[in-house]
Parts: structure tokens; C-alpha cells; sequence
């Protein structure tokens, strides 16, 4: 069955920087675009990033373009988001998604999320 | 971007009877060359990831239970749950992926009357 499970949350200093791991199974991980997207507290959904199923393709929300580098190892099967300059705003919830095909746009899988706190 | 605005923020229903959400983006989401609404929504209950529910506006996701319909084209959608169950209480979602620039609504939050 497909599982996506995230990792490398914790507390952070703002300006300070953190990587997010997503190791996926369950599926040919090549095959398929995949999407982080957050949830802040007492907020709605975000979408932050897409990256392509071979990674040739990137796109970012504008509130972390610059500062947020999606990235993906095939061979590991694992997704990254690295995430640097790091705002109180950025304190959410981190769930990768896989995509329903190669680039669709939505997701038919997520993994259980990483919380991400920002503050000194 | 392409602003996707829900109504309402909250709804509260009693159980057995309709519920209605509804969705307005900024611009079409119907894409001429396919004739395909490029819209999702999503269910997110308490402390949980979200999950699919319909894409293409009204293709219902393997699973979903039939009391659950996805409607609309161009700048106007609706989910509508056709009798409440206890465990739909949930917030609810959609997402347009139109543009590059994916964009969700703000959520509606469904509960029991």
C-alpha cells in the first residue's frame, strides 16, 4: 500500500534553516509529481511546492519562493524540502503528497505530516 | 494567482439532513481543450492528513461514499454531502489546479447541529 511518511520537523530559530524527508513506498516513486503542502495552526491549507517525477520541474507558492528548494532522490525513493531564511510564519504542519499522475496538480496521497516550529 | 474563496467559513447541520459547500474561484477553472474542471476537493478531519475526495470537479475518489456529490464548471462548485453522518464532521477544502500555482479555499469547518 502507498505510504509517505515525513520526517526532520522540530523547533527552529527564525532565520535558521531545516531539511524535511518524505520516504515514500508502495509505489513506483518515479513515476509520480509530489507536493508539500502545510497547515498552520488556525489556518487552512497551503500548497508550497511541486517537483516533477524527475525532478526537471519546480514550482513554488510565492511565500517560499527563494528561500524553500524542493528536491528528490530516486534511488532512495525520498523527497526533500530544504527549508532556509525560516519566519514564524512558516510554523505549520509539513505533509508531502504524492501526485495522482506524473503532474495533474492534486493529491490522492498524503503522508501523516511534520510540524515545523519557528520561534527563538 | 487564482483566489479560491469557500462559503460559508462554518456550517453546522443536523444529522440526516443536507449539507452544501460551496466554491468560487477567481477565474474558469474549465479547460477548453478537455472540457475539464481542474478542481479537487478535500476532507480533513481533527489531526488528520487531508483525503481526496473528487477531482475534475465530480469524479468521486475510490471509497467515497455515494451520500457525497462534487458539482459546478467554470468559476462555481459545490460539495454536497446529502445526509450528514457523524463522521463527516470535518473541514473541507478545494483546490484548483488550473494554474501551476496550486491554491486551496480557506476551509469550511462542518459540524453537527
Amino acid at each position: 500500500q502507498v505510504q509517505l511518511v515525513e520526517s526532520g520537523g522540530g523547533v527552529v530559530q527564525p532565520g535558521r534553516s531545516l531539511r524535511l524527508s518524505c520516504a515514500a513506498s508502495g509505489f513506483t516513486f518515479s513515476d509520480f509529481g509530489i507536493h508539500w503542502v502545510r497547515l498552520a495552526p488556525g489556518k487552512g491549507l497551503e500548497w508550497v511546492a511541486i517537483i516533477s517525477y524527475d525532478g526537471s520541474y519546480k514550482y513554488y507558492a510565492d511565500s517560499v519562493k527563494g528561500r524553500f528548494t524542493i528536491s528528490r532522490d530516486n534511488s532512495k525513493n525520498t523527497l526533500y524540502l530544504q527549508m532556509d531564511s525560516l519566519r514564524g510564519e512558516d510554523t505549520a504542519v509539513y505533509y508531502c503528497a504524492k501526485d495522482m499522475a506524473a503532474r495533474t496538480g492534486f493529491s490522492d496521497y498524503w503522508g501523516q505530516g511534520t510540524l515545523v516550529t519557528v520561534s527563538s | 494567482d487564482i483566489v479560491m474563496t469557500q462559503s460559508p467559513d462554518s456550517l453546522a447541520v443536523s444529522l440526516g439532513e443536507r449539507a452544501t459547500i460551496n466554491c468560487k474561484s477567481s477565474q474558469s477553472l474549465l479547460h477548453s481543450p478537455n472540457d475539464k474542471n481542474y478542481l479537487a476537493w478535500y476532507q480533513q478531519m481533527p489531526g488528520q492528513p487531508p483525503k481526496l475526495l473528487f477531482y475534475w470537479a465530480s469524479t468521486r475518489e475510490s471509497g467515497v461514499p455515494d451520500r457525497f456529490s462534487g458539482s459546478g464548471s467554470g468559476t462555481d462548485f459545490t460539495l454536497t454531502i446529502s445526509s450528514l453522518q457523524a463522521e463527516d464532521v470535518a473541514v473541507y477544502y478545494c483546490q484548483q489546479y488550473y494554474s501551476s500555482l496550486y491554491t486551496f479555499g480557506q476551509g469550511t469547518k462542518l459540524e453537527i447541529k
